[in-house]
C-alpha cells in the first residue's frame, strides 16, 4: 500500500493568495483527518470526515479555512485568503472504521509558508 | 476534559543511555493510548499502543505500560541509538468522545554518539 499521499510537500505563497492542499487516504479507510502542526500550538485537529461526510470541524480556525471530501479517495483543505500565521505543516491521516484501536496513518505532510 | 501531558523537551542523551519520556492523561472514559514518533521531515508513525489497563505496548525496543491507577503511559527504552532521534507524541483515543486522537505537545529526543 502506498500509504497516505499528500501534495504538494512544500508550498510557498504570498499573503492573500489561495492555497489548496490535497490528500489521498489509504484505500479502504473511511475516516480522514486534517491536522496542523506548529511550534507554538503543537498538533491540532482541524476537521475529520467519515464516509466523506464532515463530522467535526470545530478545529477549523476561521472561515478562511474550508475542507472537502468529494469521494473516498480524495480530500482538499483550502485556505483563502492565506495569512502568514497560517504557516505550518499540515498533515492528513486516515483510519479504518474496522479498527478497534483507532490507529491513524499519517501522510508526510505539506509544509506551508505564507510570506 | 480529555488531555495528554508530556514531559517538556528536548531530551538529550548519549548513545546506549536509558530513555524515559513521561506521559500522563486525563480522560472522561476508558481510553486507548498510543505513542507516535515523527522523524525529521516525515509524518507521524505509530510506535506502539495499549488498549486496556496493564497492557504493555512494545516495538523497536521501546515499551510503555498502561497504568490506570496513575493515569500514565511512560515511554521507555533500555539503550537508545542515534537513529532514535525524533519527536515522540503521546496520544489517547476515546470512542465515546469521537474518533479523533488527542495528542500531547511532543517531546524531542536527541541522541549523540
Amino acid at each position: 500500500d502506498a500509504g497516505v499521499i499528500q501534495s504538494p510537500r512544500h508550498e510557498v505563497t504570498e499573503m492573500g493568495q489561495e492555497v489548496t492542499l490535497r490528500c489521498k487516504p489509504i484505500s479502504g479507510h473511511d475516516y480522514l483527518f486534517w491536522y496542523r502542526q506548529t511550534m507554538m500550538r503543537g498538533l491540532e485537529l482541524l476537521i475529520y470526515f467519515n464516509n466523506n461526510v464532515p463530522i467535526d470541524d470545530s478545529g477549523m480556525p476561521e472561515d478562511r479555512f474550508s475542507a472537502k471530501m468529494p469521494n473516498a479517495s480524495f480530500s482538499t483543505l483550502k485556505i483563502q485568503p492565506s495569512e502568514p500565521r497560517d504557516s505550518a505543516v499540515y498533515f492528513c491521516a486516515s483510519r479504518s472504521g474496522q479498527s478497534s484501536y483507532n490507529e491513524q496513518f499519517f501522510g508526510p505532510g505539506t509544509r506551508l509558508t505564507v510570506l | 476534559g480529555n488531555s495528554v501531558t508530556q514531559m517538556e523537551g528536548p531530551v538529550t542523551l548519549s548513545e546506549e543511555a536509558f530513555l524515559t519520556i513521561n506521559c500522563t492523561y486525563t480522560a472522561t472514559g476508558y481510553p486507548s493510548l498510543f505513542w507516535y514518533v515523527q522523524y525529521p521531515g516525515e509524518g507521524l508513525q505509530l510506535l506502539l499502543k495499549a488498549t486496556k489497563a496493564d497492557d504493555k505496548g512494545s516495538n523497536k525496543g521501546f515499551e510503555a505500560t498502561y497504568r490506570k491507577e496513575t493515569t500514565s503511559f511512560h515511554l521507555e527504552k533500555g539503550s537508545v541509538q542515534v537513529s532514535d532521534s525524533a519527536v515522540y507524541f503521546c496520544a489517547l483515543s476515546l470512542i465515546q468522545a469521537g474518533t479523533a486522537l488527542i495528542f500531547g505537545k511532543g517531546t524531542t529526543l536527541s541522541v549523540s554518539s
